[in-house]
């Protein structure tokens, strides 16, 4: 059974840029989280989508916009790219809420 | 508002040293906790996941213990060997909430020397 895919892995933006990073589940899973990692914060929750519907959402401003597909495949966007978005972005999937998360290998964005 | 705490943040010990990784949660009210571990540079790999029910889980050499009441979680690995460094993460769902928004902790990095 094949993982959890990220696209891209890497991304080099510049300040004010925006970026759309994409997420395809494990086959039969429903639920998709996005999670910012850097070494300052650690992981840190952004958005969690069950069955295209946003069910929680973390911290961050308006910027980070997120949505889901009917195929569970998940994107997330950000738009006017400051320098401290710079982090390893992770996606992971479940079959539903409270169960075992599985993670993808991570899109790194830079911004210059 | 839930808060994870893992100590110590790193530990070097030889191999095959049984070792114990601590995780601290703030609020009780808990579904699950689930620990992970991750490789340099790379995304998390599931280890273990309790449900609020469970005491314990065990996979392999892996042993993991909740214990809702005093806020903690202990993660038991025997006859550590140098595959073992890595970085071990806890996380647990906000309170009260069994969706997949989880905390995490800062991690605790392990390194086994041969």
């Amino acid at each position: 059974k094949a993982g959890v895919t990220q696209t891209p892995r890497y991304l080099i933006k510049t300040r004010g840029q925006q970026v759309t990073l994409s997420c395809s589940p494990i086959s039969g899973h429903r639920s998709v989280s996005w999670y910012q990692q850097t070494p300052g914060q650690g992981l840190q929750f952004l958005f969690e989508y069950f069955s295209e519907t946003q069910r929680n959402k973390g911290n961050f401003p308006g910027r980070f916009s997120g949505r889901q597909f009917s195929n569970s495949r998940s994107e997330m966007n950000v738009s006017t790219l400051e320098l401290g978005d710079s982090a390893l972005y992770l996606c992971a999937s479940s079959f539903g809420p409270g169960e075992t998360q599985y993670f993808g290998p991570g899109t790194r964005l830079l911004v210059l | 508002k839930q808060e994870v705490t893992q100590i110590p943040a790193a530990l070097s010990v030889p191999e095959g040293e049984n070792l114990v990784l601590n995780c601290s949660f703030t609020d009780s009210a808990i579904y699950n906790l689930q620990w992970f571990r991750q490789d340099p540079g790379k995304g998390l790999t599931s280890l273990l996941l309790i449900q609020s029910s469970q005491r314990e889980q065990t996979s392999g050499r892996l042993n993991a213990s909740l214990d809702k009441s005093s806020g903690r979680s202990t993660l038991y690995i025997a006859a550590s060997q140098p595959g073992d460094s890595a970085t071990y993460l806890c996380a647990v769902p906000p309170a009260n909430q069994a969706g997949t928004a989880l905390i995490f902790g800062k991690g605790t990095t392990l390194s086994v020397s041969s």
